[in-house]
């Protein structure tokens, strides 16, 4: 069964980065794509952006420059780096199985991220 | 960016009814549709893909149509266990985007 769990720090400092782990079992990441999803408080669900099974990757233009999204297939791990946060960046973030680019059919079970001097 | 609007914000039903959701996109994105369920606490559990497509493991009370720009995700008598919040996801283009959703709570 595919399984994701995210972690990584549930607080970050405005200006600061935040940066998130999600680790794969039952299906390696050198197949498929895989993305990062984000929930706002009010319910607004954002995609942020994915990587591909080949190590490529694409973003959504709202998060200009600073976002990167990398891997080590090791590990089976992929990762989400958001650069200069602000308390807008607060949200909920879900690492997701993202099938072929189309639908998102895996989820963990989210990290709650607040952004807060 | 293709805006897909979700109609209504709030559904407030009794069990047993039978219910459709609406989503219009934008602009036509064939049948480039998916629908989330999402109960609190919990991550996203996919419902439907393609518009129409069932998903292993999901009640057949769940079924989806539409094509172009508007869509529905109907539930047939709808049960306690379905009250949660509806999201549809389009792929046609990137950047990918979301419905605000919609909101199933009881009458």
């Amino acid at each position: 069964e595919v399984q994701l769990q995210e972690s990584g720090p549930g607080l970050v400092k405005p200006s600061q980065s935040l940066s998130l782990t999600c680790s794969v079992t039952g299906y390696s990441i050198t197949s498929n794509y895989w993305g990062w999803i984000r929930k706002f408080p009010g319910n607004k669900m954002e995609w942020m952006g994915y990587i591909s099974y080949s190590g490529s990757t694409s973003y959504n233009p709202s998060l200009k420059s600073r976002i990167s999204i990398t891997r080590d297939t090791s590990k089976n791990q992929f990762f989400l780096q958001l650069n200069s946060v602000t308390t807008e960046d607060t949200a909920t973030y879900y690492c997701a199985r993202y099938d072929y680019g189309s639908f998102f059919d895996y989820w963990g079970q989210g990290v709650m991220v607040t952004v807060s001097s | 960016d293709i805006v897909l609007t979700q109609s209504p914000a709030t559904l407030s039903v009794t069990p047993g009814e039978s219910v459709s959701l609406s989503c219009r996109a934008s602009q036509g994105i064939s049948t480039s549709i998916h629908w989330y369920q999402q109960k609190s606490n919990e991550s996203p559990r996919l419902l439907i893909k393609f518009a129409s497509q069932s998903i292993s493991g999901i009640p057949s009370r769940f079924s989806g149509s539409g094509s172009g720009t508007d869509f529905t995700l109907s539930i047939n008598r709808v049960e306690s266990e379905d009250f949660s919040v509806y999201y549809c996801q389009q792929s046609y283009s990137l950047p990918r985007t979301f419905g605000a959703g919609t909101k199933l709570e009881l009458k």
